[in-house]
């Protein structure tokens, strides 16, 4: 089935500085790619997601991108705040149902 | 549009007891998933639901864990002689379609098998 491996565990960054969070998945049969970010005790939230059919995506300070033939996507967060700290995660869906990572703790130090 | 709601949002059941979950969609949404979520990992499907179908229930233990999405009211997730390995957060989603779009989580219910 779908595999999907996120790095790194955990991420620290100065306020300001930009974080980036990686995830490959195993089904070229994926289409769909979301992040998600949860803060403790909470929901997850969708904050950004991508389709196979496009490259890049950008919305204000977050963007991913996708490279299909590696296999791979990434989260870009630029200007950190420290409300951005929280846990990350990515997803792949080629169909049924959503595989996730295992998710990335970001802490933004201010 | 009040969004994915789950009840109860904790649950304390002692080993041995049924624990019964509930997940009503978004207005408009008749595709209802189950993840569950371990302390400090990952969230793992267990269950994909159309009305009145299970549509993918790869993810679902074979014993004691069932899920129904009936024609009316929201759907259920049943764990039955409950054990405390099972104790978790209980995430349900919905989306309009299958899941190449938008899906969006309810706040989850936590059991906790005491």
């Amino acid at each position: 089935g779908e595999n999907v491996e996120q790095h790194p565990s955990t991420l620290s960054v100065q306020e300001g500085d930009s974080a980036v969070i990686k995830c490959t998945y195993s089904d070229s049969a994926s289409n769909y790619f979301p992040w998600y970010k949860q803060e403790l005790g909470k929901r997850p939230q969708l904050i950004i997601d991508i389709r196979s059919n496009v490259g890049e995506k950008k919305d204000q300070r977050i963007a991913v991108t996708l490279n299909k033939t590696a296999k791979h996507f990434s989260l870009h967060i630029t200007e950190t705040q420290p409300e951005d700290s929280a846990v990350y995660f990515c997803a792949s869906s080629g169909g049924n149902k959503l595989v996730f990572g295992a998710g990335t703790i970001l802490r933004v130090k201010s | 549009n009040a969004g994915v709601m789950q009840n109860p949002r904790h649950l304390v059941r002692r080993r041995g007891q049924e624990a019964r979950l509930r997940c009503s969609p978004m207005k408009g949404h008749s595709h209802v998933y189950w993840y569950r979520q371990l302390p400090e990992e990952g969230l793992k499907f267990m269950v994909y639901l159309q009305k009145e179908n299970i549509i993918d229930e790869s993810g679902m233990p074979k014993e004691r864990f069932s899920a129904e999405f009936p024609k009316e009211g929201p759907s259920i997730l049943r764990i039955q002689q409950v054990v405390r390995g099972d104790s978790a957060a209980y995430f349900c989603a919905s989306s309009r379609q299958v899941m190449n779009t938008e899906a969006f989580f309810g706040q989850g219910t936590r059991l906790t098998v005491v």
